[in-house]
């Protein structure tokens, strides 16, 4: 089956905690991107980041990074020190063997308590 | 630049009732998509459209149908409205393969089969 696996469902933490969002990814593609979408409490989905499988470097965008190991079919998401605006949920989204869409996993919910 | 623009935001059906969901983009994309989010269970493809005249079944297509007349229009059309059809529906857009480029989406349409 093609998988998208978000093991945590729901994660709550105090402000200025760290926090990583796991994302497990199976794909029969040699090259592909992988995407994390965020989903805040007003509904829209919003992207943040669209990683290709050749680069394995880790990316850091303020306090977002992103840590993406093709050996263990991984892209974790981090945020460190984080604000109560980071209350959401993610989700991880990686394509479809053999098309061009892509599949969402069932996304984590973070809340981030003041 | 409007992006991805859905109406209505909110609607409510009876069983039975038929109803068209419109989804317009103004980037000239060329691949256009509907999905549909239930609680927990991240998003579900219903159809998609690699461009004009060109439509696609996804995961979920029973009870649903589309068109693709224009590059810019992507309309659902909900024929006899079922309960099992309460759901929130995004429209999303992309200029090359969603694969590829990530998704752009519309802010969602909350949809009540009552």
């Amino acid at each position: 089956a093609q998988k998208v696996t978000q093991a945590q469902t729901e994660i709550s933490v105090v402000e200025k905690e760290d926090v990583t969002l796991d994302c497990v990814y199976e794909t029969r593609d040699t090259t592909y991107y992988l995407f994390w979408y965020k989903q805040p409490p007003s509904g829209e989905l919003v992207f943040l980041i669209r990683r290709n499988s050749f680069d394995e470097q880790n990316e850091i965008s303020g306090r977002y990074s992103w840590n993406f190991q093709k050996s263990t079919s991984s892209f974790n998401f981090t945020i460190t020190a984080s604000q109560v605006v980071d209350s959401a949920v993610y989700f991880c989204a990686r394509p479809m063997n053999r098309d061009d869409k892509i599949i969402f996993g069932k996304g984590t919910r973070l809340h981030i308590l003041p | 630049n409007a992006g991805v623009t859905q109406t209505p935001k909110f609607r409510i059906l009876k069983i039975g009732q038929s109803m068209t969901l419109q989804c317009t983009q103004d980037m000239n994309h060329n691949y256009m998509y509907w999905y549909r989010q239930d609680p927990g269970m991240g998003l579900k493809l219903i159809y998609y459209s690699v461009g004009a005249g060109i439509t696609d079944k996804g995961e979920v297509p029973n009870g649903y149908n589309v068109s693709r007349s224009t590059t810019e229009d992507f309309p659902l059309r909900l024929e006899l409205a079922a309960p099992s059809q309460t759901s929130v529906y995004f429209c999303a857009s992309s200029y090359g393969p969603g694969k590829v480029d990530g998704y752009t989406f519309g802010s969602g349409t909350r949809l009540t089969v009552v």
